[in-house]
């Protein structure tokens, strides 16, 4: 059973204030997905990426996909109000994926 | 339009009922999935289709079924509603040669 754990679960922060958040397996995945999500809403994909080592970047948001793709993580840079969310990492493999439990992110004004 | 849509948004129901959960979608993907998601717990899969003829279990099918309509549309049933199965419901979709999902606005679920 492949097992994707995500930290930190809770993270309140000030707003212009950095932030990275991590997802760790001991599996190998083809591919890791990161979405955000609404209370109440279905996650919003934020970015695929397949290749070890790889670095892709949204605006404020950097994602990072291990060199052994076992491992991700999302940096926010001078987060905003409006990056509140549940931020959730999935690792893909065979067309299914494997979700983490989550990190609640809160960012005051 | 949405490209994922599911019915109904809101249902509250009570033990023992039976209750059917509808995803319709306009992506042309030939790949679905029916997920739940509990507070703390993350998104569980509890079944997925590759294709019309192509069903198959995920980690927690117990008290589920479902059934593929044609390739756009995917319901998931109840046969007999307990409260434990009170969730957020996710529908999703996927194609080609990638992991990536697409995901519905989901239905709340509440067994009384």
């Amino acid at each position: 059973t492949q097992l994707l754990e995500q930290s930190p679960q809770f993270l309140s922060i000030q707003e212009g204030e950095n932030l990275t958040v991590y997802c760790n397996s001991s599996s190998v995945f083809s591919s890791l997905q990161w979405y955000r999500q609404e209370p109440g809403e279905g996650p919003v994909l934020l970015v695929t990426v397949v290749t070890g080592g790889e670095v892709k970047k949204l605006k404020r948001l950097t994602f990072q996909f291990g060199d052994a793709r076992k491992d991700s993580s999302l940096h926010i840079t001078a987060a905003q109000p409006g990056d509140t969310g549940l931020y959730l990492c999935a690792g893909g493999s065979n067309y299914k994926l494997t979700f983490g439990k989550g990190t609640l992110l809160t960012v005051n004004p | 339009d949405a490209d994922v849509t599911q019915t109904p948004r809101n249902r509250i129901t009570k033990t023992g009922k039976r209750i059917m959960l509808e995803c319709s979608q306009t992506k042309g993907h030939d790949r679905m999935y029916w997920y739940r998601q509990d507070p703390g717990l993350g998104l569980q899969l509890i079944y997925y289709s590759f294709d019309v003829k192509d069903i198959n279990k995920g980690e927690i099918s117990d008290g589920y079924s479902v059934s593929r309509q044609a390739q756009a549309k995917f319901s998931l049933s109840l046969e007999s509603a307990i409260p434990n199965q009170t969730a957020l419901y996710f529908c999703a979709t996927s194609a080609g040669a990638t992991d990536t999902q697409y995901f519905g606005p989901g239905t709340r679920l509440t067994v009384l």
